[in-house]
């Protein structure tokens, strides 16, 4: 069985400051893990996959997270936020060989200027 | 190459009908899959189809939701009937191959509503 916790509903962050987006996964399998962003009434955008390559994993806009087995973690950052970062971010887990996808609640991001 | 393409974008259905939904694949892609996303929610899963056939079935609700992929034509999600509780985003996303750690590439949503 696999499930994603998204630990943060909400984020606050000012322009130009660091983003983290905490996301903590459980799997039975060797998992892939994703971070998709979704803007207001949009589909969705991958930003970043991990599937079992190097554990720290550069994405789009600036974006990385790093996976922790340890930790069972894979958290998203962002060294310095920008305003078209305002957006709802999905942590996203796959042990399926299906590929089905299990999202996380999601995290909304506001930006202030 | 076009993106995943749903319509409508946006429907309304008074409670007792029917809602059909559409998705069009990338083009290359055989492998569909159907999610929802409840209001305040992430997406859940639905249904996996590959071209005329369902593969994982296991998110869908037990009545009145069907889904297809025929050989020629669009994916299709059928809803018969439908109560409030229906009223959601359902976003189709498409992949060129099966499996754990493939990037799916998702549509706009269709965003249903039901009075």
């Amino acid at each position: 069985a696999q499930s994603v916790t998204q630990l943060d509903s909400h984020v606050s962050v000012s322009e130009g400051t660091p983003v983290l987006l905490r996301c903590n996964y459980s799997s039975s399998y060797s998992p892939s893990l994703f971070w998709y962003v979704q803007h207001p009434n949009k589909g969705l955008q991958l930003l970043l996959k991990y599937t079992s390559a190097a554990t720290l994993v550069k994405g789009i806009n600036g974006f990385e997270a790093e996976f922790k087995k340890s930790e069972t973690s894979f958290h998203l950052t962002k060294p310095s936020a920008h305003m078209s970062d305002a957006a709802e971010y999905f942590c996203v887990v796959s042990d399926d060989s299906w590929g089905k996808l299990q999202f996380g609640a999601g995290t909304q991001v506001v930006v202030t200027p | 190459n076009a993106g995943v393409m749903q319509n409508p974008r946006h429907l309304v259905r008074r409670r007792g009908q029917e809602a059909r939904l559409r998705c069009s694949p990338m083009k290359g892609h055989s492998h569909v899959y159907w999610y929802r996303q409840l209001p305040e929610e992430g997406l859940k899963f639905m249904v996996y189809l590959q071209k005329e056939n369902i593969i994982d079935e296991s998110g869908m609700p037990k009545e009145r939701f069907s889904a297809e992929f025929p050989k020629e034509g669009p994916s299709i999600l059928r809803i018969q009937q439908v109560v409030r509780g229906d009223s959601a985003a359902y976003f189709c996303a498409s992949s060129p191959y099966q499996g754990q750690g493939e990037t799916q590439y998702f549509g706009p949503g269709t965003r249903l509503l039901v009075l």
